[in-house]
């Protein structure tokens, strides 16, 4: 059963970079056809669809982040990575990684959340 | 960007009560419409992808129907356990963008 757990600083400066990493357990990243995505919350509202990883290694992303948004994998570490630039307080939120077996498809699983503040 | 609209935004409602829930895309997505439930704290749960199809473990208390652009997700019988907020979302097309939510509240 696959399993996803994010991790990363919960607390960023403004201007400064988000970096979250997302480790996958009981599968690996490169095998089959998934798309492994990012997916954040900011309290109190809905869903917001980042952007996704293919596991060929190609990316889509959303075109509201689209210049501060870059999506990586480490098929060595099984996992994939988020990193969004130049942060301000509207990037507050809890992040989601999670799978998405096609297009065709939900996204399932879900890791847990992880929330990241942007305050000075 | 596909815009996905869900009304209503909150419902109240009682047990046992029949819920429906309508997700409108502005544009045609086909059937690539797939729901969600989230609880308070916790990451969103796939109830239904496709439109229709029940994802595993899913109570058949839910189910999806519609295509195109118009989408409902009804609950038969609603139980303690499934008052939450629901989501739809398309996979269409990138973004994959989600309706607002609808909060299902306990009357």
């Amino acid at each position: 059963q696959v399993q996803l757990q994010e991790s990363g600083p919960g607390l960023v400066k403004p201007s400064q970079t988000l970096s979250l990493t997302c480790a996958v357990s009981g599968g690996s990243i490169s095998r089959g056809i998934y798309y492994w995505s990012w997916i954040r919350q900011p309290a109190g509202k809905g869903l917001e669809w980042i952007g996704h990883i293919y596991t060929s290694g190609s990316t889509n992303y959303n075109p509201s982040l689209k210049s501060r948004v870059t999506i990586s994998m480490d098929t060595s570490q099984n996992q994939f990575s988020l990193n969004l630039y130049s942060v301000t307080a509207a990037d507050t939120a809890i992040y989601y990684c999670a799978r998405v077996p096609g297009e065709f498809s939900g996204t399932d699983p879900w890791g847990q959340g992880t929330l990241v503040t942007v305050s000075s | 960007d596909i815009q996905m609209t869900q009304s209503p935004s909150s419902l109240s409602a009682s047990v046992g009560d029949r819920v429906t829930i309508t997700c409108r895309a502005s544009q045609s997505i086909n059937n690539y419409l797939n729901w969600y439930q989230q609880k308070p704290g916790k990451a969103p749960k796939l109830l239904i992808y496709a439109a229709f199809f029940l994802h595993t473990g899913v109570p058949s208390s839910f189910s999806g129907s519609g295509s195109g652009t118009d989408f409902t997700l009804t609950i038969s019988s609603l139980q303690p356990e499934d008052f939450a907020t629901y989501y739809c979302q398309q996979s269409y097309t990138t973004p994959h963008t989600f309706g607002q939510g609808t909060k299902v509240e306990i009357k």
